[in-house]
């Protein structure tokens, strides 16, 4: 098992619309929980951390962990063409290095 | 302005012919790390360094090298590129090693090795 995984394919959204990312990882010792949103040819910049159970919303992104099911989701509202990216999800497990998943690419449809 | 630099930017080089990437930072940062990112395989770190004189390998050292002789320098040496390490190379760097530190990225290096 993957130690990241997000396996959702390319996800289409209508402008003004929720966009749902999922994520799960394979380590229980896991510690912090990051979202980056990476546009094309671009470098990775965080948008939500979390590090205890339940939500965390900041803006239109809302981060949900459940560490007992050992998922993260990232929810954005009202989403914006400005939204259209690939969005990383990276855990920490405390052994100094960050794991990331593959990545889900959003398109936001105007 | 806070931030990561990496150097070149985009580099076109042989197989063969030993290069370094520089990167360095600003923000008087203990942690560096540096990852490559490739189609299909996400990124993968390549060694990090916890602080000056103090380097380890993450997932796929195999053809590189690192040194940090100074804590905002943390250049990658490829000495020997062969085709397979032809990628997008970005470096991180986060206050220290706890894990609940952002990392920063700097812009990336797109290497081709012919």
């Amino acid at each position: 098992q993957k130690e990241v995984e997000q396996n959702s394919g390319p996800l289409s959204v209508p402008e003004g619309a929720i966009a749902s990312l999922n994520c799960t990882y394979s380590d229980r010792v896991s510690q912090s929980f990051f979202w980056y949103r990476q546009y094309s040819g671009k470098s990775p910049e965080l948008i939500m951390s979390i590090y205890s159970n339940g939500d965390k919303e900041d803006g239109r992104f809302t981060a949900q962990l459940n560490k007992a099911s050992q998922y993260v989701s990232l929810l954005i509202r009202d989403s914006q063409p400005s939204d259209s990216a690939t969005y990383l999800c990276a855990v920490n497990n405390g052994n100094n290095r960050l794991a990331f998943g593959k990545g889900n690419q959003v398109v936001v449809i105007p | 302005e806070a931030q990561v630099t990496q150097n070149p930017r985009y580099l076109i080089t042989v197989t063969g012919k030993k290069l370094t990437v520089t990167c360095s930072q600003n923000m008087n940062h203990e942690y560096m790390s540096w990852y490559r990112q490739d189609p299909g395989l996400g990124l993968r770190q390549i060694y990090y360094s916890m602080n000056v004189e103090v380097t380890d390998k993450g997932d796929v050292p195999e053809g590189y090298k690192v040194s940090r002789k100074e804590k905002r320098n943390f250049p990658l040496i490829l000495e020997s590129p062969s085709p397979n390490q032809t990628s997008l190379y970005f470096c991180a760097s986060s206050l220290g090693v706890s894990s609940y530190n952002e990392q920063f990225f700097g812009p990336g290096t797109r290497l081709t090795v012919l």
